[in-house]
Order: C-alpha cells, then sequence, then structure tokens
C-alpha cells in the first residue's frame, strides 16, 4: 500500500495552543517522512523530516512524532501562531521511489 | 522558490485545447516532478525525470505528456484539455537522492471550461 492518510482535514487552534496533526501508514518499507508547509498562493516547502530510526525530532516549535510500531507519524506545532496558519502535508517514501503525499490539513490558527 | 519558475502562473483554456506548462529551474538538480493540486486531494504526482533521458510516469498520468527538454526544464502537456484537469499544478526539483529536499515551484492555476 502506497498511501499516507492524514487527519484532520481541517484544524482550528487558538494562539498560543498545541496544533497536532496525524499520519499513518502501511507500508512497513518507508524510510523517509517529511512534512511539508504551504501558503496561500505559494508552492509547498520543506518544514522537517524524521527517519524511522528515531521516535522524535524537534525544530523549535515543530516536533515530529513516529510510532513504528503503529505506523504512524505526527506533527506537534507548540505555542501555535497566526503566522503558522497554512495547509501542511505529510509525505513518505522508501528507497529511490518518489514522495507520497497525504491529502493535506488546513490549519488557521486564530487569535 | 524563485529558483524554479513556472510559466504561465494562471492560464484559462477551452475543452479540447492543447495546453503546455513549463518549468525551468536554476538549482543545477537532476530530478524533476509534476504534481496536480486539488482541495481535498492534496498533492498527486503526474510524471517525473531522474535525468534527461529518464520519464516515469505517476499516479495520474492519463490525459498528460512531459518532455524533459534540458536538465534544467521539465515541460508538462496537455494534449486535449477537459474540465477535469482544472487544478493547481506545481513543479518540483530534488538533487540526485529521494530522501533530499523537494523544491516547489510557484504553481500554474489552470482553468479549462
Amino acid at each position: 500500500q502506497q498511501q499516507v492518510k492524514q487527519s484532520p482535514q481541517s484544524l482550528i487552534v487558538q494562539k498560543g495552543g498545541i496544533s497536532i496533526i496525524n499520519c499513518a501508514y502501511e507500508n512497513t518499507a518507508f524510510d523517509y517522512f517529511p512534512w511539508y508547509q504551504q501558503f496561500p498562493g505559494k508552492g509547498p516547502a520543506l518544514l522537517i523530516a524524521i527517519r524511522p530510526d528515531v521516535s522524535e525530532k524537534k525544530e523549535g516549535r515543530f516536533t515530529i512524532s513516529f510510532n513504528k510500531s503503529a505506523k504512524q507519524f505526527s506533527l506537534h506545532i507548540m505555542d501555535s501562531q497566526p503566522g503558522d496558519s497554512a495547509t501542511y502535508f505529510c509525505a513518505a517514501t522508501w528507497g529511490n521511489t518518489p514522495l507520497v503525499f497525504g491529502k493535506g490539513t488546513r490549519l488557521s490558527v486564530i487569535a | 522558490d524563485a529558483d524554479v519558475t513556472q510559466t504561465p502562473r494562471n492560464r484559462i483554456t477551452k475543452t479540447g485545447k492543447r495546453i503546455m506548462l513549463e518549468c525551468s529551474q536554476t538549482k543545477g538538480h537532476d530530478r524533476m516532478y509534476w504534481y496536480r493540486q486539488d482541495p481535498g486531494l492534496g498533492l498527486r504526482l503526474i510524471y517525473y525525470s531522474f535525468d534527461v533521458k529518464d520519464i516515469n510516469k505517476g499516479e495520474i498520468s492519463d490525459g498528460y505528456s512531459v518532455s524533459r527538454q534540458a536538465q534544467a526544464k521539465f515541460s508538462l502537456s496537455l494534449e486535449s484539455a477537459i474540465p477535469n484537469q482544472t487544478a493547481l499544478y506545481f513543479c518540483a526539483t530534488q538533487l540526485g537522492r529521494t530522501k533530499d529536499t523537494q523544491y516547489f515551484g510557484p504553481g500554474t492555476r489552470l482553468t479549462v471550461l
């Protein structure tokens, strides 16, 4: 299975709150899991990525949590800000194959 | 990213017309991709190319064709456009390893009437 299932489709979070976006996969061969961030009118851009040999990766307010046994990974945005309002895509790949993207989550951070 | 450019940025066309979307990059990357974005469907891969002599179909290649004219240029054609090809199209580039970052262009919004 090449699918990556992403949820929720949309998310509204208060400023200062924690945003959590989840992704699940079936293909146990996947060995690289990036998250891309897309602002309106722009192309997606890499935000953060993780490999399955670690359970967590943190970059500033953004953290990826990875659960290999459950075949799930999630993006946590701490202290969410209005500037974080964007669409977020999880993705996965293995070997030399192209990225498989989730369907995206539209995040709105309201003051 | 200004290193990846797409032309045109917006295009309105009629059913049955042939359309070409162009992508150019100055990043020196060997890998290039064409995606289509639809609301609620995410990014779907149309075609990809790992070098000038390499062309591969993606998830949704039917109704599309591509040309890799040079390492820096990758064009997407719709031979006979239909309304359900109305979407946002993105080109992306990547240095020669799949674990490297993909850099996306600004997108082309295509409307087929």
